[in-house]
């Protein structure tokens, strides 16, 4: 059964900051692996998706790898914004189409 | 423009009064889900659906029904409301076997009362 973890559950930057997001996974057998952003009471913006054949993917600021060998994904936010303030989800989807979600990261950053 | 939509945004309603959250896809994606939200425990899989006619538990399906009588549409049915059902709704859509990546619904705020 896959299980997605993140650490840390929360975390708190002075603005401008270069950061990383952490994911792992138990289960390698990963098709993607997306990554989402949420803000408070709201819905689920994806960010990035991974392919189980890619390493990583760029939109932007961000950056997201993945490592099926070692059941790790990171997200790397350079020069943080306090815009960039919401909760970072990760989800690996397995060969059954299930989303597995981690419990999120909640980002502030402070101006 | 591709998306899910879902209806209501918020409901209020009370103990064992039956309501329909909808679904819609217009993406021709087969494949369509519900999760729930909670604090603490993250999203968590209600059901889901493979596509037309195919439909399966997913991680906590006590309490609600579903159904797939078209491809786009994937309601969730609350027969008899409870309190512990007070929670944010998703829905969620794919395709089968292509690495596509999921698109979510706005989701629905229900509180049951």
């Amino acid at each position: 059964k896959q299980e997605v973890t993140q650490i840390p559950a929360a975390l708190s930057v002075p603005e401008g900051e270069n950061l990383v997001l952490n994911c792992s996974f138990t289960d390698s057998a990963i098709y993607n692996l997306q990554w989402f952003r949420q803000d408070p009471g709201k819905g689920l913006t994806s960010l990035l998706l991974i392919q189980s054949s890619q390493r990583e993917q760029t939109s932007g600021r961000l950056n997201a790898s993945l490592d099926k060998s070692s059941g790790r994904s990171t997200l790397y936010i350079a020069a943080s914004q306090p815009g960039d303030s919401a909760t970072y989800l990760c989800a690996g989807q397995g060969g059954s189409e299930k989303l597995v979600f981690g419990k999120g990261t909640k980002l502030t950053v402070n101006p | 423009e591709a998306q899910v939509t879902q209806n209501p945004r918020y409901l209020i309603t009370v103990t064992g009064k039956k309501l329909t959250v909808t679904c819609s896809q217009n993406m021709n994606h087969e494949y369509m889900s519900w999760y729930r939200q909670d604090p603490g425990l993250g999203l968590r899989q209600i059901y889901y659906s493979m596509n037309v006619e195919v439909t399966d538990k997913g991680d906590v399906p006590e309490g609600y029904k579903v159904s797939r009588k078209e491809k786009r549409n994937f309601p969730l049915i609350l027969e008899s409301p409870s309190p512990n059902q007070t929670s944010l709704y998703f829905c969620a859509s794919t395709y089968r076997r292509r690495s596509y990546g999921y698109t979510f619904g706005s989701g629905t705020r229900l509180t049951v009362v």
